[in-house]
């Protein structure tokens, strides 16, 4: 079974500044998919990037982007220009590409706090 | 024109009832999930359902189970609720080759 670690619980950055959210996963497939997820106190869980395993390139969303390291099995999540609007919750979420309705496997989740 | 929509948004029960929660996507999707989150921030999928496979994570009481009249609805009914069902439950929707979930905003169950 796969399994996704999220090793920071919390993280603080400035508003303004850059900061890098922590992801590792363990898998025994080639390919399968990687995926950020943020969630507000509203609750809403959005889909903020998508990263497949069979792509070298980094996948990038405006002032979002990834550091995909596959043989690592590390994904980490870099926000630049951080805005007090990216104050949530984020998971790392793992899904295997095979051709099966299966879901996501999820991290324990990193809160973010923007300081304004 | 709301993508993936859940009916209630929150629901407070007495134990031993028996409850639905509603899921709808207009995503034109094929699949749909259920996930649970519980009270320290963790997801976990609960069932995967497409018109060909149901998918049920083992460790799903079969207290819960999930009910689709047609492809753009998935609802979950729990029968004889008990204290530790009180989570926030998500509906999701994907293509089933695509991959990527949009998800419900989330139905809140508090069981009392």
């Amino acid at each position: 079974a796969q399994t996704v670690t999220q090793s920071q619980p919390e993280m603080s950055v400035q508003e303004a500044e850059t900061v890098t959210l922590s992801c590792t996963y363990d898998t025994s497939e080639s390919d399968y998919y990687l995926f950020w997820y943020k969630q507000p106190p509203s609750r809403q869980m959005i889909l903020v990037i998508r990263q497949e395993a069979y792509k070298q390139q980094n996948a990038t969303e405006n002032r979002f982007s990834v550091n995909f390291q596959k043989a690592a099995k590390s994904f980490s999540l870099k926000i630049s220009d951080s805005q007090l609007g990216d104050a949530a919750m984020y998971f790392c979420a793992y899904r295997s590409s095979g051709g099966g309705a299966d879901g996501l496997t999820f991290g324990k989740g990193t809160h973010l706090i923007i300081q304004p | 024109d709301t993508a993936v929509s859940q009916t209630p948004k929150y629901l407070v029960t007495q134990m031993g009832n028996d409850k639905s929660i509603k899921c709808e996507q207009n995503l034109g999707h094929d699949t749909m999930y259920w996930y649970k989150q519980d009270s320290k921030k963790f997801l976990k999928i609960m069932f995967s359902y497409n018109n060909k496979e149901l998918i049920i994570n083992e460790t799903v009481p079969n207290r819960f189970s999930p009910k689709s009249p047609d492809k753009a609805h998935l609802n979950l009914h729990i029968n004889s609720l008990e204290l530790g069902d009180s989570a926030v439950y998500f509906c999701a929707s994907s293509h089933l080759r695509l991959k990527t979930q949009y998800f419900g905003p989330g139905t809140r169950l508090l069981v009392l």
